[in-house]
């Protein structure tokens, strides 16, 4: 079945520790590939996004994320966290057989970073 | 430059009664997405509509929920009938096409 797959559920790190976090998909074909961010209480936001061109991608806040196709994966990585961080993150897949423009979304990946 | 709106934030309906969620798009957008978010479980895709029509409704249960975009004012998510398994987090997003999707604050639904 077609998925979106964000290997860790939930993360601690300490400030200052560098970040990287999973995303698998399963979709054939060209995609376009999303890195979303939801701080407690509010909105999901968009942090990076991958569509084509150069596979590595930098975004808001310091975060990039590499596409490697042959692995079918997209993930994302921050040297340095802050506790500012501290978030849910959603990796996102739109497969372009789709018959629009809607997202896939992956479980989520739950970061804390401590003090 | 307002962003996609919804409201209500939050939302108490018993057993039974019907759910009415909105939501406003960004100035612009003419595609709207509807998501349920339920704890560990990630974002579930709903249904995807462009103005007055309904473009992909895969992920919407077959009873009970439907959606509209009308050609004026905001989208609706109407759940009726509503039950306990329909408690989530409900949020929508737009987009003026093939670009990212912006999203609201999303409407907490709790049936009591």
């Amino acid at each position: 079945a077609q998925s979106v797959s964000q290997h860790n559920h939930h993360v601690i790190l300490s400030e200052a520790a560098s970040l990287e976090l999973g995303c698998n998909y399963s979709y054939g074909g060209t995609v376009n590939l999303f890195w979303y961010v939801q701080y407690p209480g509010q909105h999901l936001q968009l942090l990076l996004k991958y569509f084509s061109g150069d596979p590595l991608v930098k975004g808001i806040k310091g975060f990039e994320a590499e596409f490697i196709k042959s692995k079918f994966s997209f993930n994302l990585r921050k040297p340095s966290v802050q506790w500012s961080d501290t978030a849910e993150y959603f990796c996102a897949v739109r497969p372009n057989s789709n018959s629009g423009y809607a997202l896939n979304f992956g479980k989520g990946t739950s970061l804390l970073v401590t003090p | 430059n307002a962003g996609v709106m919804q409201n209500p934030r939050h939302l108490v309906r018993r057993r039974g009664q019907e759910a009415r969620l909105r939501c406003s798009p960004m100035k612009g957008h003419s595609h709207v997405y509807w998501y349920r978010q339920l704890p560990e479980e990630g974002l579930k895709f709903m249904v995807y509509l462009q103005k007055e029509n309904i473009i992909d409704e895969s992920g919407m249960p077959k009873e009970r929920f439907s959606a509209e975009f009308p050609k004026e004012g905001p989208s609706i998510l109407r759940i009726q009938q509503v039950v306990r398994g329909d408690s989530a987090a409900y949020f929508c997003a737009s987009s003026p096409g093939s670009e990212s999707l912006h999203f609201g604050n999303g409407t907490r639904l709790t049936v009591t």
